[in-house]
Formats: structure tokens, sequence, C-alpha cells
């Protein structure tokens, strides 16, 4: 059972634009919300994460939105650049950050 | 600080073989994970070491793959014998706290291919 579900599977922005990609989740019971950047032949990193007792959060052009009634959460990337081209992932767990379960990825492309 | 290291980064095998992979996360860290990401999915965990000891192994295929984490600090994942389901890159992580509250921290992986 898919526990996490992301979209859009891809996403091409041109320069400067804003790319945003959403996420929603099944188990009530998640608590951590985080997002990696995936680059080819390199493993996930941690990008941005959100607790469910806030609604957005925002580290330089990245911003979380949460909304915990809908059980959804978005990336927002502003003034999106071609060096943010890589595969973004959504994920979820229990315990901040234990045993993530992790959306189907998107890959993202930014046009110069 | 080094990162999570893993080898060897690239493995081709013939399906009935076995295979195993080496990780050494990050010194300090006590929880160490393993992931499988086939090509075009997210990762999903295979185990969970908390030290040298099993957190959580549920979603490992225990008929042919094996973990150890021997003195709580280096670990190996073995195949055996491979599948070609199993062609995927094999992901090691490594985290401060139980819990990750921190982040994980990814390897670079090791990517799998089963002929």
């Amino acid at each position: 059972q898919q526990q996490v579900k992301q979209s859009p599977q891809s996403l091409i922005v041109q320069k400067g634009g804003i790319s945003i990609i959403n996420c929603a989740y099944e188990n009530t019971a998640f608590d951590y919300f985080p997002w990696y950047q995936q680059f080819p032949g390199k493993g996930p990193a941690l990008l941005i994460a959100i607790r469910p007792d806030v609604s957005e959060k925002k580290e330089g052009r990245f911003t979380i939105s949460f909304n915990k009634s809908a059980k959804q959460f978005s990336l927002h990337i502003m003034d999106s650049q071609p060096g943010d081209s890589a595969t973004y992932f959504c994920a979820a767990s229990i315990d901040a950050g234990n045993m993530l379960t992790f959306g189907g990825g998107t890959r993202l492309m930014v046009k110069p | 600080e080094a990162g999570v290291a893993q080898s060897p980064r690239y493995k081709i095998i013939e399906k009935r073989q076995s295979v195993a992979f080496w990780c050494n996360p990050i010194s300090g860290h006590a929880t160490l994970y393993w992931y499988q990401q086939i090509l075009g999915q997210g990762p999903k965990l295979l185990i969970q070491f908390q030290n040298n000891g099993v957190v959580d192994d549920s979603q490992l295929p225990k008929d042919r793959f094996s973990a150890e984490r021997l003195k709580g600090v280096d670990s190996t994942l073995k195949i055996q014998p491979a599948k070609l389901e199993d062609s995927a890159v094999y992901l090691c992580a490594s985290s401060l706290f139980h819990g990750g509250r921190y982040g994980y921290t990814f390897g670079s992986g090791t990517r799998l291919t089963v002929v």
C-alpha cells in the first residue's frame, strides 16, 4: 500500500519560475514530513522538513506548505534555477524521521 | 565530516548468484538504514539498525536478503540468490539520533544489475 502519493512525476519550469510539487499521505500517525533532493548518481539529501504543528516553513527559496486536515503538503521552489534540476522526494514518518516512507519522486527540469 | 561510504559503486551479476554490499556510516552515528531504490521510484526501507541491533526488518525479504552490523559500525547487506527484480540502487543511510530527527545522511549507493 502506497502511503505517500506524490505529483507530478515530472515538471518543467522556466528559470525564475515557481516549481510546485505536491504530496498526500494516508497515515494520520505521521508526524514528520521531509523533502529530499537527489542528483543523478548521488543519494538523496535532506532539503527541508516540517512538523504538523506548523502550516508553513521557509528556508531560502524553498517553502513547505502543510495542510493537516487535507493530509497534504507541498514544496514550493521560488526563483527556480537550472541548478535545482534534480529529482525531489517527499517523505513521511512516525517519530520524527524514523523509518521514512517516500513518495514516488518528481523529476524537475529548470530550463535556462 | 566524512559522508556515508558505500562500496562497490556498481555490480553486475547473473541471476541466482550472490552479492554483498558494504556501508561505513558517519562516525558516531548510531542508527543505520538500508534502502532499496528501484529505477523511477522512491527509496524503500529494508532494514534499520540501532548500534548493532535490528530495530525493524519487516520489509526485508528474509528468504534471500540478510544484513548485519558488526560492532555497531560498518554494515553489510547480502543477497543470495539474486533475482532479476533485485536490480536497483541500494542506499545506506545513517543518523546521529534514533528517529533521525536531524535528517538522514545517505551514501551514493550501489547500483546492482541482475542479468
